[in-house]
């Protein structure tokens, strides 16, 4: 079976320091993958997107980027977070064309920036 | 665009009441919908879903009818249960530039107290 795994579950980290969030799936070849945000008491936002190694569209502009360095791994990284950075991260995964069963996400990772 | 609406929260509902969220959407063609529910410090689950117009999806004792005619998605249940508590999410699939994405609505927090 299929399961995706994020980490860390909880980080605090300080104004202008760097961020690396990492999101792998198993049990799935060439999976859409996904990364959203929740601000407190907000929706979801998605904030990348990639459907294969090396490809990544972003949705909004801002201070984050998004890396694909192999098939079942995506990473959330930025180089000085700011405050505004500070939410509720979540991967996700989706089969590709033909394979649409809609998202199975992470368990998330809570960033505070202080 | 596509958009989803949500019914703004927090419901607040005592255990055993019946439960309604109104979900309503915008598209072109025929979405999937869906409903995520999100426990307190987790990530989405996928609670139930629909494919085509007067599909039922059900799960856990929830109920939502894919309804083209009023373009809506309304969870319900019979019973609502402490256990119940979370935010719920309706959404939509998209296919903008041949890859699958979700639309989401805003959340609706629900509080089921005893």
């Amino acid at each position: 079976s299929q399961t995706i795994h994020q980490w860390p579950a909880t980080l605090v980290q300080p104004v202008g320091s760097p961020l690396s969030l990492e999101c792998t799936v198993e049990g799935t070849s060439n999976p859409n993958l996904y990364w959203y945000r929740q601000a407190a008491g907000r929706g979801l936002q998605l904030l990348f997107y990639s459907v294969g190694i090396g490809q990544i569209s972003s949705e909004v502009p801002q201070n984050l980027s998004a890396s694909r360095p192999q098939d079942r791994q995506f990473i959330l990284s930025s180089k000085k977070l700011l405050l505004s950075d500070s939410g509720f991260y979540l991967c996700a995964w989706s089969g590709g064309q033909g394979m649409w069963d809609g998202y199975t996400f992470g368990s998330g990772t809570r960033l505070t920036v202080v | 665009g596509n958009s989803v609406t949500q019914m703004e929260g927090p419901v607040t509902l005592s255990e055993e009441a019946f439960l309604t969220i109104n979900c309503t959407y915008t598209a072109t063609g025929y979405p999937s919908l869906f409903w995520y529910v999100q426990y307190p410090g987790e990530g989405l689950q996928l609670l139930l879903k629909a494919t085509k117009a007067d599909d039922k999806g059900s799960n856990k004792g929830f109920e939502a009818t894919y309804r083209k005619e009023t373009t809506s998605f309304h969870l319900e249940k019979g019973s609502v249960q402490v256990s119940d508590s979370a935010v719920y999410f309706c959404a939509l699939s998209d296919r903008p530039g041949g890859y699958n994405k979700l639309i989401f609505g805003a959340g609706t927090r629900l509080a089921v107290h005893p």
